[in-house]
Parts: structure tokens; C-alpha cells; sequence
């Protein structure tokens, strides 16, 4: 069955460290889909990256970077000097081709303090 | 008009009322959803419409009644709720109906609370 695991409830860290939010995911398929996505305090959801099953290239985006490793079923997301405008909750979400279905992680909740 | 467009932001309704959530989605997306979140509970799908049939209903309960008069717009209608009905309710479309490839686009969101 599909899962995903974000094991860290919530991280708090202070401004300008790097944190990386993990997350695992369970799939029996070989085509699938991993997503990141942002819930600032406001509520809307905002999508970050989407990566398929055929392309395990790292990913960076100015501060942030992405590291799927097929081998350990991970995709873990790193922000790199955080930002106190970086505190939100991130969710990490698995969709199989075989499903239209978005499998969604519980959720990391990061505290970028001051 | 940003992509998926969400009334009201903030809603208080008794249990008795009716009232309805609306979405509306600006992107030329075939399918929308319903989503509901509630404190420290994983992301619930409640309803998925492509093409403004509806596909899945996640044993939603009955008191939640969607409507999907068109591509661009997506309702919630709510009538007789309950005070753990309170939660923030996420309106989602996508390119297709197998949604999962591409992702979602959501809008901001309405926060119920039922009194």
C-alpha cells in the first residue's frame, strides 16, 4: 500500500541554519510522483516541486534543494540559511500513476526563530 | 485573479444553518476537490469532480453536499453541521482528473467553525 512518513512533527531552528525535512514514502508501483508543498499561516497550500520516479536528479532552487534517493525511498527537502519567512508547515505527497490520488505525509511543522 | 479563488475566508455558522463554501478556479482545469483539514489530522479528500461529474465521495457525510455547475466552479454546501465539522476547508483543481501527475493548485482556504 501507498504511504508517506514525515517523521518530524516540528522543528524549530534559528534564523540562518540549514534544516532538512524528511520524508519517506511506500509505493509498489514504479511510476510515480513526489511532491512538496507549503502551508504558511495563511492556509493555502503552495506547490514547491514535483518529481517523477525516472529522475533522481538533486534539485536546487535558491535556497531550497531536494534529495530523492530511489534506493532508500526518500525525498528530503533541505532550506539552506533559513528565513523566519520560511516558517510554515510542509507536507511531502506521493500519487501513483495506477491512482490519481494524492498520498499525503502528516506534515512538518518548521519554526525559523529570530 | 490568482489561480483558485476561495469564499468565504472565515466562516461561523450554528449548527442549524445552511451556508456554502465556493471555489473558483482560473486555469482552465478539468478536475477540482474538496479537502478538508483539521488540527493535528492528515489531509482528508472529501470529493473529487472531473469534468464536472463527480468521481469519488470519500464517505463523506451526508450534511456536506458538493455541486459542480461547470468546469470553474466547485460548491460546498453545508447544512445541520456538528462542532467537530469545524476545520479549514481546501478547494484544489488539476489538469485532469489523474491529478497526482501534475499536482494541485489550491486556494487559500475556508475557516469553519461550527458553534
Amino acid at each position: 500500500a501507498q504511504k508517506v512518513t514525515q517523521a518530524q512533527t516540528e522543528i524549530s531552528v534559528v534564523e540562518k541554519e540549514d534544516v532538512t525535512l524528511d520524508c519517506v514514502y511506500e509505493t509498489r508501483d514504479t511510476t510515480y510522483y513526489l511532491f512538496w508543498y507549503k502551508q504558511p499561516p495563511s492556509g493555502e497550500l503552495v506547490f514547491l516541486i514535483r518529481r517523477n520516479s525516472f529522475d533522481e536528479q538533486n534539485e536546487i532552487s535558491g535556497r531550497y534543494s531536494w534529495n530523492f534517493q530511489k534506493s532508500t525511498s526518500s525525498f528530503n527537502f533541505t532550506i539552506t540559511a533559513s528565513q523566519v519567512v520560511d516558517s510554515a508547515v510542509y507536507f511531502c505527497a506521493l500519487s501513483e500513476d495506477s491512482n490519481y490520488q494524492l498520498i499525503w505525509g502528516a506534515g512538518t511543522k518548521l519554526i525559523i526563530k529570530p | 485573479e490568482t489561480g483558485v479563488t476561495q469564499t468565504p475566508r472565515h466562516l461561523v455558522m450554528g449548527m442549524t444553518n445552511k451556508k456554502s463554501l465556493k471555489c473558483e478556479q482560473h486555469l482552465g482545469h478539468n478536475a477540482m476537490y474538496w479537502y478538508k483539514q483539521s488540527a493535528k489530522k492528515p489531509l482528508e479528500l472529501m470529493f473529487v469532480y472531473s469534468l464536472e461529474e463527480r468521481v469519488e465521495n470519500n464517505s463523506v457525510p451526508s450534511r456536506f453536499s458538493p455541486e459542480c455547475p461547470n468546469s470553474s466552479h466547485l460548491f460546498l454546501h453545508l447544512h445541520t453541521l456538528q462542532p467537530e465539522d469545524s476545520a479549514l476547508y481546501l478547494c484544489a483543481s488539476s489538469q485532469e482528473e489523474r491529478g497526482g501527475r501534475y499536482g494541485y493548485t489550491f486556494g487559500s482556504g475556508t475557516r469553519l467553525t461550527v458553534v
